[in-house]
C-alpha cells in the first residue's frame, strides 16, 4: 500500500542553521510527492512538489528532490529563519492508481529560535 | 471567496450529540476532500468527492460518519452520536480537478471539534 514516513519531531534550530526533515515513502505506482506547511493558527498550504523521479521542488528557500532509488523526498533549507517555525507534512498522491487519495505523514514541528 | 472556508471554526458538543461541519470549496474546484487531524497525529483521509462521481468513502472510520456534497459545491460532514475520540480538527480541501497528474489541494482553516 501507500504510506509516508517522516522524521519525528519536534525539531528546534537556531536561526541560520541548516534544516533537513527526512521523508520516505512506499507506493505501488509512480506517485507525486509534496511538502505542505502549517504555520501557527493557519491552514495547510503547499510548500513544494515534485511529480516524477529526479525532479527537485523548491520554494521560499526550501528544496526537496524526488529520489526513486531511495524512495525519499527529504526537505532541506540552508538557513532557517524564525518565520519558518511551523509544522511540515510530507505527502504523496498515487493517481490514478488509487483515485485521488493523498497520504500524509504525521508532521514534523519545527521551532527556530533567534 | 478567495479560499476554502469552513464553519464553525470551533465546536464543543456533548457526547452522544450529532454535529454538522460545513465546507465551502474554492469556486470551480471539482474535487473536495475531508481529513481529520488528531492531536499528535498526521492527517487522516476521510472522504473524497469528485464532480458527480460516487464519493470515495474508504476513510470514514465508522458508520456514524457521513458526508454529502450538494450541487457539486458545498459539503457537509455529519458525525452522529459523537464520542470523545471524535475530538480533532476536521480539515476540508479542494482542488481543481483530478486526472493523470496530481493537483494541488487548497486547505481550509479547519473546524476544531471537542466532544465533552
Amino acid at each position: 500500500g501507500n504510506s509516508v514516513t517522516q522524521m519525528e519531531g519536534p525539531v528546534t534550530l537556531s536561526e541560520e542553521a541548516f534544516l533537513t526533515i527526512n521523508c520516505t515513502y512506499t507506493a505501488t505506482g509512480y506517485p507525486s510527492l509534496f511538502w505542505y506547511v502549517q504555520y501557527p493558527g493557519e491552514g495547510l498550504q503547499l510548500l513544494l512538489k515534485a511529480t516524477k523521479a529526479d525532479d527537485k521542488g523548491s520554494n521560499k528557500g526550501f528544496e526537496a528532490t524526488y529520489r526513486k532509488e531511495t524512495t525519499s523526498f527529504h526537505l532541506e533549507k540552508g538557513s532557517v529563519q524564525v518565520s519558518d517555525s511551523a509544522v511540515y507534512f510530507c505527502a504523496l498522491s498515487d493517481r490514478p492508481r488509487t483515485g485521488n487519495q493523498f497520504y500524509f505523514g504525521t508532521g514534523t514541528s519545527l521551532t527556530v529560535i533567534p | 471567496g478567495a479560499g476554502v472556508s469552513q464553519s464553525p471554526s470551533n465546536k464543543v458538543t456533548e457526547k452522544g450529540k450529532d454535529v454538522e461541519l460545513r465546507c465551502d470549496p474554492i469556486s470551480g474546484h471539482t474535487a473536495l476532500y475531508w481529513y481529520r487531524q488528531s492531536l499528535g497525529q498526521g492527517l487522516e483521509f476521510l472522504i473524497y468527492f469528485q464532480g458527480n462521481s460516487a464519493p470515495d468513502k474508504s476513510g470514514l472510520p465508522s458508520d456514524r460518519f457521513s458526508a454529502e456534497r450538494t450541487g457539486g459545491s458545498v459539503s457537509t460532514l455529519t458525525i452522529q452520536r459523537t464520542q470523545q475520540e471524535d475530538s480533532a480538527v476536521y480539515l476540508c480541501a479542494s482542488s481543481r480537478q483530478s486526472g493523470p497528474l496530481s493537483y494541488e489541494q487548497y486547505f481550509g482553516p479547519g473546524t476544531r471539534l471537542t466532544v465533552t
